[in-house]
């Protein structure tokens, strides 16, 4: 059974940097491409981006200039940092498996909720 | 790039049949068999229901099927349960790497 559990920060201010990670379990960082993505609340999904194992990544362009993802396969996790955050990255922030077919999202983690403010 | 347009909100009673499309371009939906549909219940996270346009994974009822024309995908729900009230979205992969989500429809069982 493949789980993704997210970690970081639950409040952040203005200006700074965002960052969680995601812990993955029951499957190898190595056998698929990672996705983070955010839904504000009351809000639809957003994908911000995702990494291969490799560390190939691609990013949504509306957050590509403050956005980086990374993969650490010693510890079978990935990272997001988001830098400059406004009230507007308020969000659930999700941990993804593109898995099944390669391009569609099949194992979810339950979701951080990252509040901006100061 | 912009979400792909989902109807707000679409309802039937029990037993019927819906429909919910899923509009985007060339780009996106037009250019790949590479759609796929998620439910989402309150509070819980997105559930893979159709993936690469037509295909079902595992575990999911054979009451959920895709199609797509054009730029134009669809998710239809046969025999309607109430269990089956929840936000779907769609998503796409796309010409520049990328991936988009639909703006999400809100199904309704009367």
């Amino acid at each position: 059974q493949v789980q993704l559990q997210e970690s970081g920060p639950g409040l952040v201010k203005p200006s700074e940097t965002l960052s969680l990670t995601c812990a993955v379990s029951g499957a190898s960082i190595t056998s698929s491409w990672w996705s983070w993505v955010r839904q504000p609340p009351g809000e639809g999904l957003e994908w911000i981006g995702e990494t291969s194992h490799r560390g190939t990544t691609h990013y949504n362009p509306s957050l590509k200039s403050r956005l980086s993802i990374s993969v650490d396969k010693t510890n079978n996790q990935f990272s997001l940092k988001l830098t400059s955050v406004t009230a507007a990255d308020t969000a659930v922030y999700k941990c993804v498996r593109n898995g099944v077919g390669g391009h569609a999202f099949d194992y979810w983690g339950q979701g951080a909720l990252v509040t901006v403010s100061s | 790039q912009s979400a792909l347009t989902q109807p707000a909100s679409v309802s039937g009673s029990p037993g019927q049949s819906i429909t919910i499309s899923c509009t985007g371009t060339s780009s996106d939906v037009g250019a790949y068999s590479y759609v796929s549909w998620y439910q989402q219940h309150p509070g819980k996270a997105p559930k893979l229901m159709i993936y690469d346009v037509t295909y079902r994974p595992s575990g999911v009822s054979n009451r959920f099927s895709g199609s797509k024309s054009g730029n134009t995908a669809s998710l239809t729900i046969s025999g309607l349960q109430a269990e089956d009230e929840a936000d779907y979205y769609c998503s796409s992969y796309t010409s520049i790497y990328t991936y988009v989500f639909g703006t999400g429809t809100k199904v309704t069982v009367l």
